[in-house]
């Protein structure tokens, strides 16, 4: 079965870059869009963006700014940076799957059990 | 882009019905099928409980069902049993470029 698997700093420091990877386990990357999702108690949950197994991506538009997204097939992995963060950035990240329904429109099907970042000198 | 609006909280005792709504700006729903909801326990991912409005994924429990009208979207729990104390989000397209934006949140209580 599918698993997924984030991992990275948990404490960066104010004006740094937040680098995250997801592991992807049991299956393939190839063929599926990828999403980073955040949750802290101010903003809820939040969509960051999504990379497609090509390499295409889609950003929230309120973080497009700082946000790159990159995917390493050959490791069935894929990545987040987040630059010049600050303690607003401070979340739960989660590493998503998309899949699609019946009338071809995606949904994330698949959630990795996510990782507290927390921002702050 | 602004969140789904839930309630903040919903009650409910053991075997009884609860719903619970999402309402979005016209803009937000624009993929008029592209609603999902998901269930988070604390500590625990999202996982997600019904998908284009209505569809349930495998392995769920038919207790759940969902609708949408107009710009509300509504989750159903049938049967409520005190597995289902949880926080229930849903999720939709934004509709500028491509994007999607999830709901406040709803606390339900059994």
């Amino acid at each position: 079965q599918v698993q997924l698997q984030e991992s990275g700093p948990g404490l960066v420091k104010p004006s740094e870059t937040l680098s995250l990877t997801c592991s992807v386990s049991g299956g393939s990357i190839r063929g599926y869009y990828w999403s980073w999702i955040r949750q802290s108690a101010v903003e809820g949950l939040e969509w960051i963006g999504r990379i497609y197994s090509h390499g295409a991506t889609s950003y929230n538009p309120s973080l497009k700014s700082r946000v790159v997204l990159s995917i390493d097939t050959s490791n069935n992995q894929f990545s987040l940076q987040l630059s010049s963060v600050t303690a607003a950035d401070t979340a739960v990240y989660f590493c998503a799957r998309e899949s699609l329904g019946e009338l071809l429109l995606n949904y994330f099907d698949l959630w990795g059990h996510g990782t507290l970042v927390t921002v702050s000198s | 882009q602004s969140a789904l609006t839930q309630e903040a909280s919903v009650s409910g005792s053991p075997g009884q019905s609860i719903t619970m709504s999402c309402t979005g700006t016209s803009s937000d729903f624009v993929s008029y099928n592209r609603v999902s909801w998901f269930q988070q326990h604390p500590g625990k991912a999202p996982k997600v409980i019904i998908y284009e409005v209505t569809k349930r994924p495998s392995g769920v429990s038919n207790r759940f069902s969902g609708s949408k009208s107009g710009n509300t979207a509504s989750l159903t729990i049938s049967g409520l049993q005190a597995e289902d104390e949880a926080d229930y989000y849903c999720c939709s397209y934004a509709g500028s470029g491509f994007s999607y934006v999830f709901g406040s949140g709803t606390k339900v209580t059994v």
